[in-house]
Order: structure tokens, then sequence, then C-alpha cells
């Protein structure tokens, strides 16, 4: 069965300072791999997905995630982090060919102190 | 906008109680999804209707949850005698056909007393 783990609950850091949020998954196989963002009071919105090919991937907002298989990993990564960007953020694994069912990660909170 | 729309925003009901959620998706998506976020427990899959096809309902967590989508478009999620740990954001999406990108509406905020 697909699994995702995010290992970090809460992530504080300064505006400014760079970023890197962990999504560990468990598939038989390669995956396709999301990560969505929970700003508050809003719903989830898509911030970039890895289907297959290049194994690092830009995203909308300056972030970009890197798949490595040998780590079945796919942590989204920003090397700068702006006030705007706390919120919660959600990776997710869908099996190929059938995405229609994801399985979200428990989410990590991002606060961004100025 | 034309984004995901779900009613009420929040709801407050007693224990043993009956509930309806209504999710409109955008317009032409013809997948929909329901989600539930607990507090810390992420995003918890439903159900998932794709056209006409018969929906996946593997993760209703008991038989007082369904779920009903008419004229493959308003979907409707109905729980039935609720129990305090069906507190919870309930979570709707929408999507093109088989794209991997959900639109989530802002979720239902159901309270059980």
């Amino acid at each position: 069965a697909q699994s995702v783990t995010q290992p970090d609950i809460h992530i504080t850091v300064s505006e400014g300072a760079s970023l890197e949020l962990r999504c560990n998954y468990s598939y038989g196989a390669t995956p396709y791999l999301f990560w969505y963002v929970q700003s508050p009071g809003q719903g989830l919105q898509l911030l970039l997905k890895y289907f297959s090919g290049d194994t690092l991937v830009q995203g909308i907002k300056g972030f970009e995630a890197e798949f490595k298989r040998s780590q079945s990993s796919f942590n989204l990564r920003k090397p700068s982090v702006h006030w705007s960007d706390a919120a919660e953020y959600f990776c997710a694994v869908g099996a190929p060919g059938d995405t229609d069912k994801l399985i979200f990660g428990t989410g990590t909170r991002l606060q961004v102190f100025p | 906008g034309a984004g995901v729309s779900q009613s009420p925003s929040n709801k407050v009901t007693e224990k043993g109680k009956d509930v309806e959620l209504r999710c409109d998706p955008i317009s032409g998506h013809t997948a929909l999804y329901w989600y539930r976020q607990s507090l810390g427990q992420g995003l918890e899959f439903l159900i998932y209707f794709q056209g006409n096809s018969a929906p996946d309902k593997s993760g209703l967590p008991s038989d007082r949850f369904s779920a009903e989508r008419t004229g493959g478009s308003v979907s409707t999620l109905t729980i039935q005698r609720t129990q305090q740990e069906d507190s919870a954001v309930y979570l709707c999406a929408s999507s093109p056909l088989s794209s991997g990108e959900l639109f989530f509406g802002e979720g239902s905020r159901l309270t059980v007393l």
C-alpha cells in the first residue's frame, strides 16, 4: 500500500533563509508525487508534481522538489523564504496511471519569522 | 470565481443528528473527491467519483457515511447519526480527468457536540 511520511510537524525559519521540507514515500514502483500548500483560510493548492523525467521539478512561488529514488524521497525546497510562505505543506503520492486517489502526508506547518 | 464551492462553511450539530455537506465542483471537471482533515491526521481519503463510473468508496470510515453525485456535478456527503469523532474539516476537490491536480474547496468544518 502507498504511504507518505512527513517527519517534520512544524518548522520555523527566518525570512530570507532557505527551506527544505522532507517527504518520504512507500510504494512498490515509482509513484506520482505532489506537493500541495494550504494557506490560512484557503483551500489546498498544487505547488508542483512529478510524473517522470527530470527528477528536479519546478513549481509555483519559487518552490522546487527533487525526486530521489534511492532515498524514496521527494523533498520540497526554496532558496529564500518569504513571510507569505507561512502555511501548511502536504506531500502526496498517487499510483501511476491511477492518480485519482492521492494519499496525503500529515503535513508540515511552516512558520516564518521576520 | 469559478472554484470549488462547499457549503456550509461551518456546521455545529448534536451527537446523533444527521448532516449533509455540499460540494459544487469546477464546471467541466469529471472527477470529484471528498477528503477529511483532522488535526494532526493529514488528509484522509473518503470517496471518489469519476464520470459515470461507480464511485470508489473505499475510504468511507463507516456505513454512517454516504455520498452521491447528481448529474455528474454537485455532490452531497451525508453523515448519519453523527459522533464526536466525526468532527473535522471535510474537503471537496475536483479534477480534470486523471490530471493529478486536484482543485480544493475551502472545506466544511463540522463540530459534533
